[in-house]
């Protein structure tokens, strides 16, 4: 079975700076997917960048980029240029997909991050 | 963009009801979930759905449980006789392959009293 540690259940930076979330899984399968998702107070589940084990490149979306370390097994999420609006708690989560079964998703349990004026 | 909509947002119940919650998934999606996540927890998998049966189910997806898909648009979430420890924010997800990236709901947020 999988596991997502995330070691940092609160953090907080400053409007404009940036900040890096931390996350760590445990697997042994060689294909898969990360996510990182943010849920803000309204408690929706937004997806905010996916990357997959295959691709070695960094995936990076505006803002939002991660470090994804397979040998290591870490995914860090870059949050740059920090807006009041990124204020969520994010969730990192593993994917292995299963044919004739679907994606079922393995989350971390969170880290709050809260954005300062 | 099309999305995944869960009816209602918040539903309150009395321990021992039976109480259902709705998700139309996104029409040309195949594949259906429901997730779970307790008040300040993390999220948790109960089930996925496919070709019209249930294909993986977690330890929390007990006998209480079940799940319908039955009109080919609703995709329903049943709690037979739910009791305090069901309370939570529970989240249908669609996806159109085992690849792709999961469409959450806004969530049903359930109090169970």
């Amino acid at each position: 079975a999988q596991t997502v540690t995330q070691s940092q259940p609160e953090m907080s930076v400053q409007e404009a700076e940036t900040v890096t979330l931390s996350c760590t899984y445990d697997t042994s399968e060689n294909n898969y997917y990360l996510f990182w998702y943010k849920q803000p107070p309204s408690r929706q589940m937004i997806l905010v960048i996916r990357q997959e084990a295959y691709k070695q490149q960094n995936a990076t979306e505006n803002r939002f980029s991660v470090n994804f370390q397979k040998a290591a097994k870490s995914f860090s999420l870059k949050i740059s240029d920090s807006q009041l609006g990124d204020t969520a708690m994010y969730f990192c989560a593993f994917m292995k997909p299963v044919a004739n079964a679907g994606n079922m998703l393995t989350f971390g349990g969170g880290t709050r991050l809260m954005v300062k004026p | 963009e099309p999305e995944v909509t869960q009816t209602p947002s918040h539903q309150v119940t009395q321990m021992g009801q039976e109480v259902i919650l709705r998700c139309v998934p996104i029409s040309n999606h195949l594949y259906f979930y429901w997730y779970r996540q307790i008040l300040g927890q993390k999220v948790e998998f109960l089930v996925s759905f496919y070709n019209n049966e249930i294909s993986e189910k977690s330890e929390i997806f007990d006998d209480q449980f079940s799940v319908e898909r039955p009109d080919g648009s609703n995709f329903t979430l049943k709690i037979r006789s739910t009791k305090l420890e069901d309370s939570a924010m529970y989240f249908c997800a669609s996806s159109g392959d085992p690849f792709s990236v999961l469409h959450f709901g806004n969530g049903t947020r359930l109090t169970v009293t």
